[in-house]
């Protein structure tokens, strides 16, 4: 079974500052998904940003950046110029890509992100 | 883009009532949802999956006869929680791959249901 770790059940960035939020996991398979979603106190699952793990390249969607390890099965996410509406609890999740297997999500336990004006 | 509706938001019943939370895909057909549970300031625990037309695959230690979920249809999932207690209290929430969707693609949330046994 698959386990994915986050070990900062808290953190705290200045407006405009960058942060990074550390994720592990563990697979032994060669073929999966990792996501990071954000979740506002709305509750909202929010996707923020996905990685293929056959893809090299990190992934980046405008402020939004992943470091990915894929020997080191590490998938930080970077938030740059961070504005007080990221502030929200970030879950790390990761899926399986074998064919026939569900397409279920498993998240890590959350990283409780704090923005200071 | 894809949208899941779930309902109601929020739900108050007392101990040994029961209570059914749906959730729809609205512009989609959703052949399999994923059911949640999160608890205050916690992870997001897969509870069971629920099959289009076949019994729903529960996880280990998810009690099947207290979460009863019925995939009606192509569009619609049901989570009941029979005989509720206060420790049932919790945040559930649906989820669903898009109609189309490939492995990478992210799964569609609805809005939850926070359920609340007195």
């Amino acid at each position: 079974a698959q386990t994915v770790t986050q070990s900062q059940p808290e953190m705290s960035v200045q407006e405009a500052e960058t942060v990074t939020l550390s994720c592990t996991y563990d697979t032994s398979e060669s073929d999966y998904y990792l996501f990071w979603y954000k979740q506002p106190p709305s509750r909202q699952m929010i996707l923020v940003i996905r990685q293929e793990a056959y893809k090299q390249q990190n992934a980046t969607e405008n402020r939004f950046s992943v470091n990915f390890q894929k020997a080191a099965k590490s998938f930080s996410l970077k938030i740059s110029d961070s504005q007080l509406g990221d502030a929200a609890m970030y879950f790390c999740a990761y899926r399986s890509a074998l064919s026939g297997s569900a397409r279920q999500l498993t998240f890590g336990s959350g990283t409780q992100l704090t923005v200071l004006p | 883009g894809a949208v899941v509706s779930q309902h109601p938001s929020w739900v108050i019943c007392k101990s040994g009532t029961s209570v059914k939370i749906e959730c729809r895909s609205l512009d989609f057909q959703a052949t399999t949802m994923f059911w949640y549970r999160q608890f205050p300031k916690k992870s997001l625990m897969l509870m069971a999956t629920s099959n289009e037309g076949s019994k729903a695959t529960y996880e280990q230690g998810v009690e099947k006869d207290k979460f009863l979920i019925n995939h009606a249809s192509l569009t619609l999932s049901t989570l009941t929680v029979t005989s509720a207690h206060p420790e049932d209290s919790s945040f559930y929430i649906c989820s669903a791959p898009g109609q189309w969707s490939s492995y990478n693609s992210p799964l569609h949330f609805g809005n939850g249901t926070r359920l609340t046994v007195t």
